[in-house]
């Protein structure tokens, strides 16, 4: 079965600083991944995709992940937040051709700190 | 284009009531979902339907049925709720060729008492 690890629950990062969210995926077969932002009150946007090809994936909101399949890694990243980043993040797994739906994270929340 | 739409956005129930949750996509998708978000739960799959006149169950089904009224609408009943059904329901929405990528609509929010 699949899953997917988001080990923080909870990241502090300065506005202006640096982000790396994590995620770690289990899938036999080649995974879709994807990144999906979720403010306070809201539903879900994606931010991003990896199907396949370039490993290095742009997004919307200059966000960026990068596709390891070593290390079954799919993590997200921005060089300098802002403080309308503040959000919940979730990553997810889906299968190739799969209309029954993705397996979430449990989500890292993120808080700006001015 | 409204993309998903749910209704309503918040409802407050009895233990024991039933209601019904709407969800309609106007993006001509032929998938659509419905999932469950709780606290430190992240979202997880109640059922799915991959096209019109299909419906499958997900991760967590049970006090839960679906309906898919026709390719734009995609409805969840809760026939007789629960404590444990207070959560915030999401219905999700995908297009036949990039089927794995969802859009999701603004949420519903259900308080069981």
């Amino acid at each position: 079965a699949q899953s997917v690890t988001q080990p923080d629950i909870h990241i502090t990062v300065s506005e202006g600083a640096s982000l790396e969210l994590r995620c770690n995926y289990s899938y036999g077969a080649t995974p879709y991944l994807f990144w999906y932002v979720q403010s306070p009150g809201q539903g879900l946007q994606l931010l991003l995709k990896y199907f396949s090809g370039d490993t290095l994936v742009q997004g919307i909101k200059g966000f960026e992940a990068e596709f390891k399949r070593s290390q079954s890694s799919f993590n997200l990243r921005k060089p300098s937040v802002h403080w309308s980043d503040a959000a919940e993040y979730f990553c997810a797994v889906g299968a190739r051709g799969g209309a029954d739906g993705l397996t979430f994270g449990k989500g890292t929340h993120l808080i700006i700190q001015p | 284009n409204a993309g998903v739409t749910q209704t309503p956005k918040f409802q407050v129930l009895k233990t024991g009531q039933s209601m019904t949750l709407q969800c309609a996509q106007d993006m001509n998708h032929n998938s659509m979902y419905w999932y469950r978000q709780d606290p430190g739960m992240g979202l997880r799959l109640i059922y799915y339907s991959a096209s019109e006149g299909t419906t499958d169950k997900g991760e967590v089904p049970n006090g839960y049925n679906v309906s898919r009224l026709n390719k734009r609408e995609f409805s969840l009943r809760l026939e007789s709720a629960a404590p444990s059904q207070t959560s915030v329901y999401f219905c999700a929405s995908s297009w036949a060729r990039d089927v794995e990528t969802q859009y999701f609509g603004p949420g519903t929010r259900l308080l069981v008492l």
